[in-house]
């Protein structure tokens, strides 16, 4: 149980173009996800937290503009990345807690990731 | 400041030998402190949590311990794989308002043949 996915896996795109990338929670409800970006070497750091049916909470530094986060189901949760450049260039993951599992662990499952390259 | 770091760095290791990671804490109000394993170009995967009352605990061939009073944790990886090979990462969790997750660096460990 607790399966997060990522669509795509990789994407690679040209400048100035956007970009897609989905989360979903595929055996249970996520009323929270979150959108972590990871450079090579480097730790996870978190974009935004998103919550069904509300606007998305961003992290201090992060365009809202750029990064547009949409959560409009309890299993889904989408980033865009729009008019992206080369230093858009990046692994994003994303992360979902389950709605009905509450401990004093408050449990985070993480996706995949995406590797997003921007020519 | 909120803020974990890790040692070693990185770490090289022949199969089937023990090692100890380690991960100093600053991360207050304090909730629970986390062991992920991230393979390259993937997702981390959760090995153990613990809460400040919780001084150890295991997964398989993974134990985490956890002292609430130093702020330290460590994580012991018995009989290597060629498998454990990647990056492990520690993460306090804040309690309260404030439950975002503080990621360390990351230990890459290397299990050679």
């Amino acid at each position: 149980g607790a399966v997060v996915s990522q669509h795509p896996s990789r994407v690679i795109c040209k400048s100035g173009t956007s970009v897609k990338i989905e989360c979903r929670s595929l055996d249970f409800q996520a009323t929270t996800m979150f959108w972590y970006r990871q450079f090579p070497k480097k730790s996870l750091m978190l974009m935004a937290t998103s919550n069904e049916g509300s606007k998305a909470t961003y992290e201090q530094g992060v365009e809202k503009d750029k990064f547009l986060i949409n959560h409009a189901s309890l299993t889904l949760s989408t980033l865009t990345v729009t008019s992206a450049h080369p230093e858009d260039s990046s692994f994003y993951i994303c992360s979902a807690r389950d709605r009905a599992y509450w401990s004093s662990y408050n449990e985070q499952f993480f996706g995949p990731g995406t590797r997003l390259t921007v020519l | 400041k909120n803020q974990v770091e890790q040692s070693p760095q990185s770490l090289i290791i022949l199969e089937g030998k023990n090692c100890t990671l380690q991960c100093n804490y600053t991360v207050s109000p304090f909730s629970n402190l986390r062991w992920y394993k991230q393979d390259t170009g993937r997702g981390p995967v959760s090995l153990t949590i613990m809460t400040f009352s919780e001084n150890t605990k295991s997964n398989g061939r993974y134990t985490a311990t956890l002292d609430a009073d130093t702020k330290q944790s460590s994580l012991h990886i018995t009989a290597s794989q060629l498998s454990d090979s990647a990056s492990y990462i520690c993460v306090g969790q804040g309690g309260g308002a404030t439950n975002k997750l503080i990621f360390g660096t990351g230990t890459l460990l290397a299990v050679q043949p």
